[in-house]
């Protein structure tokens, strides 16, 4: 089945310096990509999703890259900020399977002043 | 907005005791799931449905029973449970088949002594 890498674990950075967190998968089916955000206590919440078709996809502050010959995905907050801190799950799923994503292990970023 | 709810929110629980998690949603989405998240694994998918009166095995079932008895409840039951159960465990619902949009709970807090 698919499996999903995650890295890094642990990112700290600098108030507006830029964080980028990536996932590699296996399965060359996989054509649904997104990122999730889970606050302290909280449920998860989507960031940004893509389809196979789009290699980059920008919003709010966030870009999504995906290179499919790698089977890699990222995502870059541009300018971080302290609300920013959370831990960040990529998630993938074929199209032919309803709904049954494959999560990485998150991100625990850390955005300090 | 949607909404996906859990009961209840914190639960300690004796081995061999049956517990019994609860989920609603108010999306009208078709598909709902139940996840528990793991520090060092991320979320792992242990029963999805695709609607009412329909429950399938996720990749971690062992342990877990689950029923759906309308399109808005999701239940999960572990009929013996054992201190290895001990997790937080979220509930999400989505609706669009391999572009599925997942919208989580908050999470229940088990632990099982």
């Amino acid at each position: 089945g698919e499996q999903v890498e995650q890295r890094p674990p642990h990112l700290s950075v600098r108030e507006g310096d830029s964080a980028i967190i990536i996932c590699t998968y296996t399965d060359s089916a996989t054509a649904y990509f997104s990122w999730y955000k889970q606050e302290a206590g909280a449920g998860l919440q989507l960031l940004m999703s893509v389809l196979s078709n789009v290699d980059r996809k920008e919003e709010q502050g966030l870009t999504v890259l995906l290179n499919k010959k790698d089977k890699r995905l990222s995502l870059n907050l541009t300018a971080a900020h302290p609300g920013d801190s959370a831990v960040y799950f990529c998630a993938v799923s074929p199209t032919q399977v309803v709904g049954q994503l494959t999560f990485g292990r998150g991100t625990r970023l850390q955005v300090y002043a | 907005e949607a909404a996906v709810t859990q009961s209840p929110r914190n639960k300690v629980a004796v081995t061999g005791g049956k517990v019994t998690l609860s989920c609603n949603q108010t999306n009208n989405h078709n598909n709902m799931y139940w996840y528990r998240q793991d520090t060092g694994h991320g979320l792992r998918l242990i029963h999805y449905s695709y609607g009412a009166g329909s429950t399938e095995k996720g990749d971690i079932p062992d342990g877990y029973k689950a029923s759906r008895p309308s399109q808005e409840n999701f239940s999960l039951i572990l009929e013996l449970a054992t201190p290895s159960q001990t997790s937080v465990y979220f509930c999400a619902s989505g609706d669009r088949g391999g572009r599925d949009t997942q919208y989580f709970g908050p999470g229940t807090r088990l632990l099982v002594l």
